[in-house]
């Protein structure tokens, strides 16, 4: 079955502390993952996906087909990373699977 | 980066009045668009997918005749919501993946929230 999994719904931590978003992924096929997010009152955008190997806003994800994740980290949150963040999976039928979605909230 | 046009933001009709929902790609041509629908608090769910010239693939579940998806050209894609009822109300969302080679990104719009009286 081709599912994602996004086990928190509400993380809630303080300016300067670590986050982790956590994703996991069931698909068969080579996976092609992605990280959107949502700010308040805007719309949904693409965070940063897999094959770029990227760093965008301090965010790194990393794929572990080991583990089947793809889990959202950044060292040190700040109050605008504030927002609803979706893991998404692309697949061989070009069909985007996202998960139920992680809101991160970051304290003062 | 690419933009998507979604019209109207918001609109409200009384049930059973047929409610027509527009995306754009605007600087890009979207050889396919999705159309989601989003409940409070919930996920985004997949209701179909649309490709430019050919029938709209739907989601199990999803009612063809109920919704009603046209996408007649690389830069529009409309979804009708027809005979629409209260339980129809929901933020319905669009989005356009470009051509093959460009990264397999979805563009989202800003979404419609329908409210069926």
């Amino acid at each position: 079955a081709q599912r994602v999994t996004q086990p928190e719904k509400l993380l809630s931590v303080f300016k300067g502390a670590p986050v982790e978003l956590k994703c996991n992924y069931s698909y068969s096929g080579s996976p092609e993952l992605f990280w959107y997010v949502q700010y308040s009152r805007q719309r949904l955008q693409l965070l940063l996906r897999h094959i770029s190997r990227e760093s965008i806003k301090g965010f790194t994800a990393d794929l572990n087909k080991g583990e089947t994740s793809f889990h959202l980290k950044k060292p040190f949150a700040q109050e605008e990373d504030s927002a609803m963040y979706y893991c998404a999976l692309l697949t061989g039928g070009f069909k985007t699977i996202f998960g139920a979605g992680t809101r991160l909230f970051v304290k003062a | 980066g690419a933009v998507v046009s979604q019209h109207p933001s918001r609109v409200i009709c009384k049930s059973g009045t047929s409610v027509k929902i527009e995306c754009r790609s605007l600087d890009f041509q979207a050889t396919t668009m999705f159309w989601y629908r989003q409940f409070p608090k919930k996920s985004l769910m997949l209701m179909a997918t649309s490709n430019e010239g050919s029938k709209a693939t739907y989601e199990q579940g999803v009612e063809k005749d109920k919704f009603l998806i046209n996408h007649a050209s690389l830069t529009l894609s409309t979804l009708t919501v027809t005979s629409a009822h209260p339980e129809d109300s929901s933020f319905y969302i669009c989005s356009a993946r470009g051509v093959e080679g460009a990264g397999n990104i979805q563009y989202f719009g800003a979404g419609t929230r329908l409210s069926v009286l």
